[in-house]
């Protein structure tokens, strides 16, 4: 299946900091990725959706001049978390789409990454 | 936007009986209904997903149900076994729009 790489898999730095998580598309191209957040025993809270070769469409309540998104390739989203502060430290993950044919119709699947645990002191 | 509730939130079950987890959707528009399994501090992994022009689909233990007309889709265990023990989330989406995930459910399969 279609597998997809994050990294780093877990970062600590100090507050003030700016911290880059990318997030990769091994064996198929995508040209939509979503970066999700993850508190502990929450469920996935959707930042942005990265669009290759344009802006990322944020969520609302999600500053996007503090989580930078760029999506230069169709295999390649990174997510940088600028002037990291303790309230920042979560497991981020993301996700791409593969949009292929199957049985005639459009699967619209979507393939995570292992996840980025940030934490910052 | 989509609003997707799940049902319940924490589940226990003896091994080998069946688990049952519900959601609700509120965009008639969403067509593509995924559910997700994650074990804890990994990423989440597909394990079935169910398109709007099919009321079930079965993948060995696992099933799928969905009723369009009242926007509910049901995520069916049998033989539940330890190691189904993990958090499900079910999600929906319109297609090429975003998808929008359900609170989770912890399943607890007691051997």
């Amino acid at each position: 299946g279609a597998v997809v790489s994050q990294h780093p898999s877990w970062v600590i730095c100090k507050s003030g900091t700016s911290v880059k998580i990318e997030c990769r598309s091994l064996d198929f191209q995508a040209t939509t990725m979503f970066w999700y957040r993850q508190f502990p025993k929450q469920s996935l809270m959707l930042m942005a959706t990265s669009n290759e070769g344009s802006k990322a469409t944020y969520e609302q309540g999600v500053e996007k001049d503090k989580f930078l998104i760029n999506h230069a390739s169709l295999t390649l989203s990174t997510l940088t978390v600028t002037s990291a502060h303790p309230e920042d430290s979560s497991f981020y993950i993301c996700s791409a789409r593969d949009s292929g044919l199957a049985g005639g119709g459009l699967t619209d699947t979507q393939y995570f990454g292992p996840g980025t645990r940030l934490t910052v002191l | 936007g989509e609003n997707v509730e799940q049902h319940p939130s924490t589940l226990s079950v003896q091994e080998g009986d069946s688990a049952v987890i519900k959601c609700t959707y509120s965009d008639s528009a969403s067509n593509y209904f995924p559910w997700y399994k994650q074990e804890l501090g990994k990423r989440p992994q597909l394990i079935i997903d169910i398109r709007s022009n099919v009321g079930e689909k079965k993948d060995q233990r696992i099933a799928v149900t969905l009723n369009k007309t009242a926007k509910h889709f049901s995520l069916h265990i049998t033989e539940t076994q330890p190691e189904d023990s993990a958090v499900y989330f079910c999600a929906a989406t319109g297609g090429y729009q975003k998808v929008t995930f359900g609170t989770g459910t912890k399943l607890q399969v007691i051997p």
